[in-house]
């Protein structure tokens, strides 16, 4: 499996614009974690998935944000309009059922995209 | 909900020495600890986890012990080495719930 696959890697906007991120997670896998990275908040759970259905959004900063899982295999993370403040690391994370290979409960994260808002 | 606390934010110890990072968390309910590095402009990623009908547990170098009483856990690295130079994160968690991260301690190991 190729792992968890976000997109764009990185994001330079202007301040007003609409930005959307994507992610993938690993096949099999029914949880999906977003989470943005700063060095000021550390790695903060924004909103999570069980099973394509919102479970916690409570970490979603404002109205501005906002998450998808339409299927089991995408997930978008949009903010409308984009602010300077937003610029972050945005991290995906998935983790598959119960105890599976040995490793109960690890999340495995993407990449990331750097978001920049100018 | 949980509150994972996670000292010292900054940690430089010369090569080969050990390094102890130390966690606190909340909720009594928590039963799974993991441990995840990450270094510079990468992801992070799970390199020990705990859960909480053991108290210790230890993988080549690094081991975690868990205090369940007290609500403390730690990671432990022995013979520290400069690839161990990385951001680590503790986590406390419920199963099939989110897992809630520390702020962080980046490690520098010094030549």
């Amino acid at each position: 499996d190729a792992g968890v696959i976000q997109s764009p890697r990185h994001e330079v906007t202007e301040m007003g614009q609409e930005v959307t991120l994507r992610c993938k997670p690993i096949s099999g896998h029914d949880y999906l974690f977003w989470y943005r990275q700063t060095m000021m908040r550390g790695l903060e759970l924004l909103i999570y998935f069980n099973n394509n259905v919102p479970i916690d959004d409570s970490g979603m900063p404002e109205d501005r944000f906002s998450a998808k899982m339409p299927n089991a295999s995408f997930s978008t993370l949009k903010i409308q309009p984009s602010e300077p403040r937003d610029s972050a690391v945005y991290f995906c994370a998935s983790k598959g059922p119960g105890l599976a290979g040995g490793r109960y409960n690890e999340q495995f994260f993407g990449p990331g995209t750097r978001l920049t808002v100018l | 909900g949980e509150n994972v606390e996670q000292h010292p934010s900054t940690l430089s110890v010369q090569e080969g020495d050990s390094a102890v990072i130390k966690c606190t968390y909340s909720d009594s309910a928590s039963n799974y600890f993991p441990w995840y590095k990450q270094e510079l402009g990468k992801r992070p990623q799970l390199i020990i986890d705990i859960r909480s009908n053991v108290g210790e547990k230890k993988d080549q170098r690094i081991a975690v012990t868990l205090n369940k009483t007290a609500k403390h856990f730690s990671l432990h690295i022995t013979e520290t080495q400069p690839e161990d130079s990385a951001v680590y994160f503790c986590a406390a968690s419920k199963r099939d719930d989110k897992i809630i991260f520390g702020k962080g301690t980046r490690l520098h190991i010094l030549p």
